[in-house]
């Protein structure tokens, strides 16, 4: 099975609102993270990372949450825009890098306008 | 700077045939990932490459295989083609095992088997 996985195939959000998209890994050994953003008929944009020795990073306009207790991730995006419209994948490997990341089903983020 | 590039963008390959797609790496990268991503799922991987050697490889078959040049370009093969290995294959580079650096994705080419 899969050791990544996210709790909703689909999440719609008013413009200018915040939205929070959800991950569960099942890999306790894992101890990098990532979110991807990946558009129509485009390979998968890095946003953010964090590893398993932060429970929060902050970037511009988005926010990763860690949560080691229970296997949980979170990207919270502020103030949403018609561009943030995509699928949205979290990601894990151990120690880092390109090699061997388990990607989750994907959330399609869409903004309503 | 160019960033990770793939050629070629679109391909359609019948039943039984062989395939082979390039990958360019971000300047100043040295390994290589290459990825499967089928329709409405999320990218599976498939092995690596680093100092022209494969370094650790995904649950897929023999029939997948690759290479790395010593300029760090990497090629995938696939042998064989099954309808099921259509999909968009992504190449990701990043730089030096070691330091573990955030992994760029290509666009990707995307595979039809007809």
């Amino acid at each position: 099975g899969e050791s990544v996985g996210l709790h909703l195939p689909t999440l719609s959000v008013q413009e200018g609102d915040n939205s929070i998209i959800n991950c569960a890994y099942s890999n306790s050994a894992s101890d990098y993270f990532i979110w991807y953003k990946q558009e129509s008929g485009k390979g998968p944009q890095f946003i953010i990372d964090i590893r398993s020795n932060m429970d929060k990073r902050q970037g511009q306009r988005v926010t990763v949450l860690l949560n080691k207790t229970v296997k949980h991730l979170s990207l919270q995006i502020a103030a949403t825009q018609p561009g943030d419209s995509a699928v949205y994948f979290c990601a894990e490997n151990i120690g880092g890098g390109a090699d061997g990341l388990t990607f989750g089903k994907g959330t399609h983020l869409i903004i309503q306008p | 700077d160019a960033g990770v590039t793939q050629s070629p963008t679109h391909l359609i390959k019948t039943r039984g045939q062989q395939v082979t797609l390039r990958c360019s790496p971000k300047s100043g990268h040295d390994t290589v990932s290459w990825y499967q991503q089928a329709l409405g799922q999320g990218p599976q991987f498939i092995f690596q490459y680093y100092e022209e050697e494969e370094r650790q490889r995904g649950n897929f078959p023999d029939r997948f295989s690759g290479h790395q040049f010593p300029n760090y370009s990497s090629e995938l093969n696939v042998n064989a083609l099954l309808l099921g290995d259509s999909a968009l294959y992504l190449c990701a580079s990043s730089l030096d095992v070691s330091m573990n650096t955030e992994a760029f994705f290509g666009q990707g080419t995307r595979l039809t088997v007809v």
